[in-house]
């Protein structure tokens, strides 16, 4: 799977959108991008995924790059409740060991009243 | 749907003694993982069943980790004889099979801490 590179912190002002960017240069054709955050004490929680097109559920929306290369976690109205470490994960469709998911360090996102 | 269920949420051992841990996932759900945390770290996988049988181990460190999941529904993971870098969180996912939209879905973990 596709290494990712994350900022290991950032600050949202609550009510403000949160952007959270992920870099995946070489993520291959078929590789998907899923986001899951994790609240302090708990187990990650899935978000959102995509593969090339934008996506938006009622959590937050997946922007991805034309190249693929890189993608934007955006949380449209950020909560003192979406303080969390945000991990961005690329991996190949669902098949045997594929739906692993391979973690790194994540975006610790601290929202601010 | 009820979640994954871990027990026991907190264990305190010395280093050399052996511990459990149990992972009941979500009903219906085939493919079961354990992942080990370690404090400022993303999870780390161990090992990933599929029913009743390992698809992946090869992370998980043998020589003193084991864990097995029967009839293909709970699991169990056991540490013998534990070390003091075994001091963790371990948690528990499930996802079901043939999903387009795969997510897996985790327990609450329980933190071990080897004195």
């Amino acid at each position: 799977d596709a290494k990712t590179t994350q900022p290991p912190s950032m600050d949202c002002a609550e009510g403000r959108a949160a952007n959270l960017p992920c870099n995946h240069s070489t993520i291959s054709g078929n590789e998907y991008v899923y986001w899951y955050r994790q609240i302090h004490s708990q187990g990650p929680q899935y978000i959102i995924h995509g593969l090339k097109n934008n996506e938006t559920n009622e959590m937050a929306s997946l922007i991805i790059t034309e190249d693929r290369k890189s993608s934007t976690l955006i949380l449209p109205h950020a909560t003192l409740r979406d303080t969390a470490v945000y991990y961005c994960i690329v991996r190949l469709p669902n098949s045997g060991s594929a739906r692993q998911l391979t973690f790194g360090s994540g975006t610790q996102l601290t929202v601010l009243p | 749907e009820a979640g994954v269920a871990q027990s026991p949420r907190y264990k305190i051992i010395e280093k050399r003694q052996s511990v459990a841990f149990w992972c009941n996932p979500i009903s219906g759900h085939a493919t079961l993982y354990w992942y080990q945390q370690i404090l400022g770290q993303g999870p780390k996988l161990l090992i990933q069943f599929q029913n009743n049988g390992v698809v992946d181990d090869s992370q998980l460190p043998k020589d003193r980790f084991s864990a097995e999941r029967l009839k293909g529904v709970d699991s169990t993971l056991k540490i013998q004889p534990a070390k003091l870098e075994d001091s963790a969180v371990y948690l528990c996912a499930s996802s079901r099979d043939r999903e387009i939209r795969y997510e897996q879905y985790f327990g609450p973990g329980t933190r071990l801490t080897v004195t």
